[in-house]
């Protein structure tokens, strides 16, 4: 079955510090891959997407991931976060011919 | 241009009512998805619906339903409520139906939060 895990439900980290947060899918096909930022009580805002290409996309916020077809892995990293990036974010994918499948989110909190 | 609106915002209902959320879609886009977002079961698809026909549905039961009129805005409606269905719903539009070409990017509204007492 296709699936989206985020593998950290909460990442904590101090502010200026680098993050990273996991995300990996089920299958090695053709797959669209989506990081989407939800801030408390607001909808999904789009940072980045992989459609093909170049493996390391950038998004908005400071934000890139990296796609990595071996691994099934897009992890989102940020080399500064700031107490502004704190939201929940969410690895999605979609399957050629499919809907978007999400992951069950990472709470990201910047601690000043 | 507007983004994607979704009214009401919050809503309160008893167990047993039924309730309609409204989503007008980003001018232009022809597709509107609906989304079931839960702190247990994270984003679900519900159903989308694009020239006014539905194309797509997520694995709900009958008790969801939706509509979408000439003008692309859509609806949702939820009949015979139950504590369960408490949850935020998120639309989402897109010029294309949202499962064709790659590069067919959704934009999200803010979503209704629906209480069921």
């Amino acid at each position: 079955a296709q699936s989206v895990t985020q593998l950290d439900s909460q990442v904590p980290v101090f502010e200026e510090a680098p993050v990273e947060l996991r995300c990996n899918y089920s299958s090695s096909v053709s797959v669209y891959l989506f990081w989407y930022v939800q801030y408390p009580n607001q909808g999904l805002q789009l940072l980045l997407k992989y459609l093909s290409g170049s493996t390391l996309v950038k998004g908005i916020n400071g934000f890139e991931a990296e796609f990595n077809k071996s691994q099934t892995s897009f992890h989102l990293r940020k080399p500064s976060v700031h107490i502004s990036d704190t939201a929940e974010y969410f690895c999605a994918v979609r399957y050629q011919g499919g809907k978007l499948i999400f992951g069950q989110g990472t709470e990201l909190s910047v601690k000043p | 241009k507007a983004g994607v609106t979704q009214t009401p915002r919050y809503l309160i209902k008893t167990r047993g009512q039924q309730v309609t959320l409204s989503c007008s879609p980003i001018s232009g886009h022809r597709s509107v998805s609906w989304y079931q977002q839960t702190p247990g079961q994270g984003l679900q698809f519900l159903f989308e619906y694009f020239s006014e026909t539905q194309r797509n549905k997520g694995n709900f039961p009958g008790r969801f339903s939706g509509r979408q009129f000439s003008n692309s805005r859509s609806e949702m409606n939820v009949s015979t409520l139950e504590l369960g269905d408490s949850a935020l719903y998120l639309c989402a539009s897109s010029w294309r139906g949202a499962m064709e070409q790659k590069n067919n990017e959704q934009f999200f509204g803010p979503g209704t939060r629906l209480t069921v007492l």
